[in-house]
């Protein structure tokens, strides 16, 4: 069954560091492109980073330079190093495999997310 | 940044009904949008991919259409299950996407 499960979360003061892990079963994270998306309590998505099937990655312009996505292949596990945390990183944090549906990629699993909280 | 507005915020519908959930964008997207439903306390599910086709495992009640920056999602006839939030998100700029705010499904 293919599954993700985000552990890491929790309560952060401003300015602190956390890491995500977002464990993988039933496929590769290193063969496929994976996202984090992170939805802020009572809002919408937001689309946070991805990383290819090689080392490339990209960012949204809310956390370019504060995190970082990275994966290990001997554990099957994606992560997000977050840096410089503020307030308005608070949100849950889903992992997502990256999947091509006829000519394009989508979103199509996702974990269960991860809830993190910036506040002093 | 493309901007997805959706419409109505909510909507209350009874089951059996006919649902009909509006996307627009700011500017053209083509037809690289996604739908997704979202229930509490879970994760978002793929629904339609490129605008009109349906994710593996999507029942048939579910449909989209639309290109460039007005796109609809129905659902023929409203089961229990059905009621959550769903959003519309663009890929034209993969691999940075964008959301709309959403709209929520709720039991009349």
């Amino acid at each position: 069954e293919v599954q993700l499960v985000e552990t890491g979360g929790g309560l952060i003061q401003p300015g602190g560091s956390l890491r995500l892990s977002c464990a993988a079963s039933g496929f590769s994270v290193s063969s496929n492109y994976m996202s984090w998306v992170r939805q802020a309590p009572g809002r919408g998505l937001e689309w946070v980073s991805l990383i290819f099937s090689g080392p490339t990655t990209s960012y949204a312009d809310s956390v370019r330079g504060r995190f970082t996505i990275s994966r290990d292949s001997s554990t099957n596990t994606l992560f997000l190093q977050m840096n410089s945390l503020r307030a308005e990183d608070t949100a849950v944090y889903y992992c997502a495999r990256e999947w091509q549906l006829g000519r394009y990629y989508y979103m199509d699993v996702w974990g269960k997310g991860t809830a993190v909280t910036v506040s002093s | 940044e493309i901007i997805l507005t959706q419409s109505p915020d909510t909507l209350s519908l009874s089951p059996g009904e006919r649902a009909t959930l509006s996307c627009r964008a700011s500017q053209s997207v083509n037809s690289y949008l996604a739908w997704y439903q979202q229930k509490p306390g879970q994760a978002p599910r793929l629904l339609i991919y490129d605008a009109s086709n349906r994710a593996p495992g999507i029942p048939a009640r579910f449909s989209g259409s639309g290109s460039g920056t007005d796109f609809t999602l129905v659902i023929s006839s409203l089961e229990p299950e059905d009621f959550a939030v769903y959003y519309c998100q663009q890929r034209s700029n993969w691999p940075r996407k964008t959301f709309g705010q959403g709209t929520k499904l709720e039991i009349k």
